[in-house]
């Protein structure tokens, strides 16, 4: 069975501070993927980025980073110099290697405060 | 130009009654989904459409009926509308050949049963 639990229910943090958004995964197999999607305000579901079970390299894009550790089945987000923009519900997702749905964790909402 | 488009964006309807939410997309993908977002924000799959065949029916009453007249098409038709079917809806494509092909999502359809 597969498993997302994002245990970061609300985080609030002022203009220009880091944030940290967990999401941690279960999962028996050996090739997966893993998604983090962005939902603002308005409502659509936004794709911020993807990873492969195999692919443990840190991804830097902006003031976006992720941190992906195989050893603690981790898939860590952070945004760097948070702004107001940054305020949404962040959710992170596995799949299977054959699978066709995207198993979302709780989501995460952020509200980032002038 | 939209990738993926649902209609209605909002549907407000009463208890017993029958709707349909149209989806469709301009990418070329063969694969199509529905996923269902509750008042509490979490996504779940629904059902997952490939080549306009059947793959994936998660635990949905049979009041939900999907249909793909085509590969750019995924309707969703609920019968006898409870209020617990109050939630958003969207669909979502990806090409078929990997799951870790990014899955687009449509703007979401609202739908409150009264």
């Amino acid at each position: 069975a597969q498993k997302v639990t994002q245990a970061q229910t609300e985080i609030s943090v002022v203009e220009k501070e880091d944030v940290t958004l967990d999401c941690v995964y279960e999962t028996r197999d050996t090739t997966y993927y893993l998604f983090w999607y962005k939902q603002p305000p308005s409502g659509e579901l936004v794709f911020l980025i993807r990873r492969n079970s195999f692919d443990e390299q840190n991804e830097i894009s902006g003031r976006y980073s992720w941190n992906f550790q195989k050893s603690t089945s981790s898939f860590n987000f952070t945004i760097t110099a948070s702004q107001v923009v940054d305020s949404a519900v962040y959710f992170c997702a596995l799949i299977r290697n054959s699978g066709y749905a995207l198993n979302f964790g709780k989501g995460t909402s952020l509200l980032v405060t002038p | 130009d939209t990738a993926v488009s649902q209609t209605p964006k909002y549907l407000v309807t009463q208890m017993g009654n029958d709707k349909s939410i149209k989806c469709e997309q301009n990418l070329g993908h063969d694969t199509m989904y529905w996923y269902k977002q509750d008042s509490k924000k979490f996504l779940k799959i629904m059902f997952s459409y490939n080549n306009k065949e059947l793959i994936i029916n998660e635990t949905v009453p049979n009041r939900f009926s999907p249909k793909s007249p085509d590969k750019a098409h995924l309707n969703l038709h609920i019968n006898s509308l409870e209020l617990g079917d109050s939630a958003v809806y969207f669909c979502a494509s990806s090409q078929t050949g990997s799951a870790y092909n990014e899955q687009f999502f449509g703007p979401g359809t609202r739908l409150t049963v009264l």
